[in-house]
Parts: structure tokens; sequence; C-alpha cells
């Protein structure tokens, strides 16, 4: 079975600090990973993904994430924090191997990234 | 980029009565879609997986007569919560996928804004 680990429920930093928001996975094979952002009363948002090639994964609003296999993660990272970057993350697996586009998502239970002036 | 169009945004009924909650891919068709509900301070729980012109594949342990889902056409899914109650109360949120056709699909999940339904 799939699973996904955020381990922290909180991360708070001040704007203009990098941020790092962890993730880690559970998968039988190649997994495909996701990383969703959250806003109060929304739904979720798509930030970016990891599928294969690169390890380094560049997405929406300056967010970039870091596959690492043999650690078995998918840290999402951004330089330079903003206020505005305050949201709930969520981190996602799939594995690919499941049959067509009905494979299942499993979601972490999220990180509250607070940033602060 | 595909948008996901989820009604009503909130909605608040009565004990007994029900609730139909509609899920629209504006701009592209969807065979698939997703119906999640989410607990507050938790993780989304997937229900069930709507498949158009069939019937829904439900989650362990989630209520096929209670959570009636329909998928009648490609571009909408509706999910009704029949007599509901208070333990109903939950923020309930679709999605769906743009289906490339390709083998191993990987695109991501466009979701709707949620719907919040409150039973009193």
């Amino acid at each position: 079975a799939q699973s996904v680990a955020q381990p922290e429920d909180q991360v708070n930093v001040a704007e203009g600090n990098p941020l790092t928001v962890k993730c880690t996975y559970s998968v039988s094979g190649n997994p495909y990973l996701f990383w969703y952002v959250q806003y109060p009363n929304r739904g979720l948002q798509f930030l970016l993904k990891y599928i294969t090639g690169d390890n380094l994964v560049k997405g929406s609003y300056g967010f970039e994430a870091e596959f690492n296999k043999s650690q078995t993660s998918f840290h999402l990272k951004k330089p330079s924090a903003l206020v505005s970057d305050s949201a709930l993350y969520f981190c996602a697996v799939r594995d690919p191997w499941r049959a067509g586009t009905a494979s299942k998502l499993t979601f972490g239970t999220g990180t509250r990234l607070q940033v602060t002036l | 980029g595909a948008v996901v169009s989820q009604h009503p945004s909130r909605v608040i009924c009565k004990s007994g009565t029900s609730v139909k909650i509609e899920c629209r891919s504006l701009d592209f068709q969807a065979t698939t879609m997703f119906w999640y509900r989410q607990f507050p301070k938790q993780s989304l729980m997937l229900m069930a997986t709507s498949n158009e012109g069939s019937k829904a594949t439900y989650e362990q342990g989630v209520e096929k007569d209670k959570f009636l889902i329909n998928h009648a056409s490609l571009t909408l899914s509706t999910l009704t919560v029949t007599s509901a109650h208070p333990e109903d109360s939950s923020f309930y949120i679709c999605s769906a996928r743009v289906q490339t056709g390709a083998p191993l699909d990987n695109s991501p999940l466009h979701f709707g804004n949620g719907t919040r339904l409150t039973v009193t």
C-alpha cells in the first residue's frame, strides 16, 4: 500500500527566509509525487509534480521540490518565503502502475505554513 | 488551465434532509471524477470515484446509500448526501483529471473549491 508522511503539522518561517516542508513516501515501485496548496475554505491547487527525470522539480509561485529516492523524500522548498505563501500544503503520491486513470492519489496529513513579517 | 467548478460553496440543512453537490469540469471532459471529504485539521479522504455512465466505486467504509453519486455526463458529477445528520457536516471536495489517454497518465488532479456542509 502507498502512503505519505508529513512529519510537521506546522512550519513557521520569517518572510524572506528559505522554507522547507517535509514529505516522505512509501510506494512499491517508482512513484508519481505531487504537491498541492490549500487556502482557507478552498479546494487544492496543484503546485508541482515529479514523474521522472531531473530530481529537482520547479513549480508554481517559485516553489520547487527535490526527489530523493534513497531517502524516499520529496521535500518542498522555496528560497525566499512570502507572507502570501501562508497556507496548508499537501504532499501526495500515486502508484503509476495501477490501472488506468482511476488510480488513487494518497495525500499526507498536510503541513500548515505560517510566514510572518 | 483546467477548471473544476463545484456548487454550492456552502450549504446548511436540517437533519434528515438531502443535499446535492455538483461538480463540473468547465473546459475539459472527465470520464472520472473523485469525491473527497476533509475533516478539520486532517487530510483528504477519498470517498468514491465517479465514473461517467457507470456506477461509482466507493472506498471501504463509505456508505453507498448515504452518499449517492451520479455521473451522467462527461462534465458533471453529483454527490447527494441523503438523510443528512450532524456527523455528515464536513468539507466535501471534488476533483478531476484531464485525461491524456497515455498508458501511465501523470496529469495532476484539478480540484473544485469545495462545499462546506453544515447539518443542524
